[in-house]
């Protein structure tokens, strides 16, 4: 199956910097969805981007897609302590296997902010 | 409150045995998932369902065993022929576009 691959899979900054995962795909999508885990807890949905969009915001979140490199970008602005988690993306298609809609994850991005 | 609820938090395995893993939403969402996650690892998709009574496997459903009786409810059985299966596990249910998840259940073997 598809996969999305973030990179870096680790990333430490000073808070108040802003910080940049990307991800990448393999094939077409209906849209796609990035994620955030707190260490030992269930994944919890930040902000969608369709494939006919090529940015999107939502509060310090921004999101790019490009779909002719088939990669995405999220950037959390201003960081904060509070930020520090793994970052997921998830790409939105059919399951090549049951023909039905369905997230394919990455392996995610471990986010340390630095107070 | 609505969501998706798994039980229990943490479970206990002795080789050999089976044991089956709760997963309920309120959400009114007809799919339903299980992913385990690996120390370092994304998720890896072990079963889902797009309706009751049916349901197809992920990548990895070997060793796993599912049910969809009702709506609500997708447990998920982890089999004594899953060699290793001392992991987290993630059920989820998704709407028109986003996925809801469980807070997850820590199985260890022991």
């Amino acid at each position: 199956s598809q996969q999305g691959e973030e990179d870096p899979q680790a990333l430490s900054i000073q808070e108040g910097e802003n910080a940049t995962m990307n991800c990448s795909y393999k094939t077409s999508i209906n849209n796609l969805q990035w994620y955030r885990q707190n260490s030992g807890r269930g994944l919890v949905h930040l902000i969608l981007i369709r494939s006919n969009e090529r940015e999107k915001h939502s509060g310090r979140l921004r999101v790019t897609l490009d779909t002719s490199k088939k990669s995405s970008s999220l950037l959390i602005t201003a960081s904060r302590a509070a930020d520090t988690a793994s970052y997921f993306c998830a790409t939105d298609s059919y399951y090549s296997g049951g023909g039905a809609d369905g997230l394919t994850f990455g392996k995610g991005t471990h986010l340390i902010i630095q107070p | 409150d609505g969501g998706i609820t798994q039980s229990p938090k943490y479970l206990f395995r002795k080789e050999g045995q089976n044991v089956t893993l709760s997963c309920e939403q309120n959400l009114n969402h007809d799919a339903m998932y299980w992913y385990r996650q690996d120390p370092g690892q994304g998720l890896r998709l072990i079963y889902y369902s797009q309706i009751v009574n049916d349901f197809q496997k992920g990548d990895i459903a070997e060793g796993y065993s599912v049910s969809r009786e009702k709506k609500e409810s997708f447990p998920l059985t982890v089999t004594s022929a899953q060699k290793n299966p001392t992991a987290f596990y993630l059920c989820a249910s998704k709407g028109p576009t986003e996925a809801f998840f469980g807070q997850g259940t820590r199985l260890t073997v022991v």
